[in-house]
Parts: C-alpha cells; sequence; structure tokens
C-alpha cells in the first residue's frame, strides 16, 4: 500500500563520506520533490523535478545533486556529508493537474553525520 | 524573496476551535496548502486553496483571502490526535510546482 518509500529510514555516515538517499513512487507522479528538515524547522526545498526538467534552489549547496533515472525513482547524492547536513531529508511527489498542490511525502530518511 | 509567517505555538482544548493564521509574500502565487505533521512523522496534506473563500473538508477547514495575502486552517471539535504541527505553504508561479513552506504552528491540544 505504500505509495512514496523512502530507503534507507535511518542513514548514518561519516564526514566526508559520500551518501545517497533514495525515493520510489508508485503512484506515476510527474513531479517528485527532495526536502531538508531539521529539528523545529520547516520543510526547505533542496530541488524538484518536473518530469525530467530539473529545477535546483538557488541556496542548495553544491554539495547536493539529485538523479530521476525514470518516472519512479529519484536519488539524493550528498557529496561530502558535513556536522550540518544532519537533518531529516524527505520526498514528495506530485502530479500536476491544474496548478494545485497535492503533495505526497514518505517517511523520510534521517541522517546522521558523526 | 517569499515569506510565510505562522504562529510559532497554539495551545486549545480539547473539543474546542483553534484557528492558525498564515500570512505571505510571494513574487508569484497561484494557492495556499496546508499540511500536518506528527512528531518524528512526514508531512500529510490537509487542504488546498486557489480562490478566495473557505474551503471546508470535515472537521478541518481552510480559508484564502488573495488581496490580504492571508489565509488560515480552522479545526473543530479539537481532539488529543490534532496534536502536531500545522505548516502552510504556497504553490508558486514562478516555477514548476514549487512550493514553499512557512514557519510552521506546533498546537498542543490539552484535556
Amino acid at each position: 500500500d505504500a505509495m512514496v518509500i523512502q530507503n534507507p529510514r535511518y542513514q548514518v555516515t561519516q564526514f566526508g563520506k559520500p551518501v545517497t538517499l533514495s525515493c520510489s513512487q508508485t503512484l506515476n507522479h510527474n513531479v517528485m520533490y527532495w526536502y531538508q528538515q531539521k529539528s523545529s524547522q520547516a520543510p526547505k526545498l533542496l530541488f524538484h523535478y518536473y518530469d525530467k526538467d530539473f529545477n535546483n534552489e538557488a541556496d542548495t549547496p553544491d554539495n547536493f545533486q539529485s538523479r530521476r533515472p525514470n518516472t519512479s525513482f529519484c536519488f539524493l547524492d550528498i557529496r561530502s556529508p558535513g556536522l550540518g547536513d544532519a537533518a531529516m531529508y524527505l520526498c514528495a511527489t506530485s502530479r500536476v493537474q491544474g496548478r494545485t498542490d497535492t503533495q505526497y511525502f514518505g517517511p523520510g530518511t534521517r541522517l546522521t553525520v558523526l | 524573496g517569499q515569506s510565510l509567517e505562522q504562529p510559532s505555538e497554539v495551545t486549545a482544548v480539547e473539543g474546542a476551535i483553534v484557528q492558525i493564521n498564515c500570512t505571505y509574500q510571494t513574487s508569484g502565487f497561484y494557492g495556499l496548502s496546508w499540511y500536518q505533521q506528527h512528531d518524528g512523522g512526514a508531512p500529510t496534506f490537509l487542504s488546498y486553496n486557489a480562490l478566495d473563500g473557505l474551503e471546508e473538508t470535515g472537521r478541518f477547514s481552510s480559508f484564502l483571502s488573495r488581496s490580504d495575502s492571508y489565509g488560515y486552517l480552522l479545526l473543530q471539535e479539537l481532539q488529543m490526535k490534532d496534536s502536531a504541527s500545522y505548516f502552510c505553504a504556497v504553490l508558486n508561479s514562478g516555477g514548476y510546482q514549487k512550493v514553499t513552506f512557512g514557519t510552521g504552528t506546533k498546537l498542543q491540544v490539552i484535556p
């Protein structure tokens, strides 16, 4: 029944060691988002895909990259994680229909950087 | 730039009604959404307003005034399970389905 799946749910990495987070969806939605959320803060949009078009936020660090090989999958690569990158990473999807916003979120991956 | 402001915390009594306000400043605006997030969980969609007025979904209603750049979420017959953080979010017209979240309101429902 899961619609947006994120793996792993918990990820521990070392300072500077690359890490990849994955997101998959069974909804066939054409928009996929990656958010970073730190404790007691709002989700912060890192980037999103509208179909294959990639949209990067101006303040997303270069350390963060993303790939969307097909409609169902999206990956977040953190090339050299720093202590400040410890956060919950949320993937969300939506289907564009008349400019509405209904996003379906995955359970998130909690990243710890040692 | 864009900004969305919400009260940081609200406390209300079980069974009561509570209103969570959201004011926004954005260069392009399509609509305003509301999301609920329990501690440790992911946000879940509650409502979306593109036009002025009130949208009702069960115990929850959402209101939008485009001319005032203002909206609110109204929760009726509060239940303990409604204790959560509530975020408003603007769907921007400047990019493909770009969404900006507000600062969030932590609602505590007390017996």
